[in-house]
């Protein structure tokens, strides 16, 4: 089983800063087989970022995803007030078929 | 309006089994992979199963392995959860998720889940 560690554990920064989350896998993963989503407190995550870079639709261009092998990032290149939540990396597999999660980053206000 | 709606949640003691219901609506249910994935009090995601949509193929993680099963009636929109032999570390939200096809293990739609506490 491939598993993700996610970088820092919190992240406090200030709108209008840039964010850099990390995603680190246990070993090589196909590049479109890494999502990102985002959760905030009391709601279901939301699809933010597939094939480690390609924006689901509705999500704002100040999202972005990039990596390939082990290491991945998401960048949110100038904070909202409404980024601020919880993120989440995920790989796929298909020997065997199956997903796992990264522990999250939570992005707090600083 | 397109949603994902479970059920069947609530407290059982350790041992015992428990069937969780996802209802769609919005959306032509049959044409989606469809996944469970739950979330321990204030902890992250952990996926924990997938059925595909035509039934074919379901797949698990190795955590609920030989006690959960998973299966869907298309004709009701409904996919379920059949858990058995619960443990407490079983005790999470659980929550129904739709894959994005064509890889079908994206998730764009999930449900606001069902609590499920395993506790004597």
């Amino acid at each position: 089983e491939i598993v993700l560690t996610q970088s820092p554990g919190t992240l406090s920064l200030s709108p209008g800063e840039r964010a850099t989350l990390s995603c680190r896998a246990s070993q090589s993963v196909i590049s479109s087989h890494l999502a990102w989503y985002q959760q905030k407190p009391g709601q279901a995550p939301r699809l933010l970022i597939s094939g480690a870079s390609t924006r689901a639709p509705g999500i704002p261009d100040r999202f972005s995803g990039s990596g390939s092998g082990t290491d991945f990032s998401l960048t949110i290149s100038r904070l909202e007030p409404e980024d601020f939540a919880v993120y989440y990396c995920q790989q796929y597999g298909s020997s065997p078929p199956g997903s796992t999660f990264g522990p999250g980053t939570k992005v707090d206000i600083k | 309006q397109v949603q994902l709606v479970e059920s069947g949640g609530g407290v059982v003691q350790p041992g015992r089994s428990l069937r969780l219901s996802c209802a769609a609506s919005g959306f032509t249910f049959s044409n989606y992979a469809m996944h469970w994935v739950r979330q321990a009090p204030g902890k992250g995601l952990e996926w924990v199963a997938v059925m595909s949509y035509d039934k074919k193929n379901e797949y698990f993680a190795d955590s609920v392995k030989g006690r959960f099963t998973i299966s869907r009636d298309n004709s009701k929109n409904t996919l379920y959860l059949q858990m058995n032999s619960l443990r407490t570390d079983d005790t999470a939200i659980y929550c129904c998720a739709r894959g994005v096809p064509p890889a079908n293990w994206y998730f764009d739609l999930w449900g606001r889940g069902t609590l499920v506490t395993v506790s004597s």
